[in-house]
């Protein structure tokens, strides 16, 4: 079976501090994790996955196997960054089919 | 982006009727998925296809059924809707190595 875990429903920070939104997993073969972003209920848009190691609007996020972890971190948080996020996962099922798994997300408030 | 189009973006019906939500694409990609998100519960997965008559259950099948009889369209149907199924369902595509992409949603309500 495959798990997501954000253990954190609301995060609230001011601008320019730093934020880390936690992911922790479950999945016995090798994952594939993403983060997705959703603002004010708009469809979800993909914002970082694990095997590009890109950085996108200056979130990074590294894939720690031992802790079975997908953090999310930005240095310096800005007002537009506020929304809802979510860690999800991507496995297969039985062996044969994929399936994305979701965390239950963190709505990210960033105040002035 | 793949096109990837839900229909209706809005519903409102009556409880016990059925109701039927169409996802589209149009770039051929084998797995779709339907989502429900809730406030609490995040999005969870309902139904999926891996290819055309191909489908299997997510976490949350009960009350629902999907067909795919195409490649380019996934239908989920609430076979008789109930209020608990008041939710706003995400349509999505695995599009290999680009990850998966997300419809824009259908807001639906069951009164």
């Amino acid at each position: 079976a495959q798990r997501v875990t954000q253990p954190e429903k609301l995060l609230s920070v001011f601008k320019g501090a730093p934020v880390e939104l936690k992911c922790n997993y479950s999945y016995s073969g090798s994952p594939e994790l993403f983060w997705y972003v959703q603002y004010s209920r708009q469809r979800l848009q993909l914002l970082l996955r694990h095997i590009s190691r890109e950085s996108i609007k200056g979130f990074t996020a590294d894939l720690n196997k031992g802790e079975t972890s997908f953090h999310l971190k930005k240095p310096f948080a800005q007002e537009e960054d506020s929304a809802m996020y979510y860690c999800a996962l991507s496995g297969l099922t039985g062996g044969s089919n994929y399936k994305l798994t979701f965390g239950k997300g963190t709505l990210l408030t960033v105040n002035p | 982006d793949a096109g990837i189009t839900q229909s209706p973006r809005h519903k409102v019906t009556e409880t016990g009727t059925p109701v039927t939500l169409r996802c589209h694409q149009t770039e051929n990609h084998r797995y779709m998925y339907w989502y429900r998100q809730d406030p609490g519960h995040g999005l969870r997965l309902i139904h999926y296809s891996y290819g055309v008559k191909d489908t299997d259950k997510g976490e949350v099948s009960d009350g629902y059924s999907v067909s795919r009889s195409k490649t380019e369209d996934f239908l989920l149907t609430l076979e008789s809707a109930t209020s608990s199924q008041t939710s706003v369902y995400f349509c999505a595509i695995m599009q290999g190595g680009s990850g998966y992409t997300f419809g824009s949603g259908t807001r639906l309500t069951v009164v």
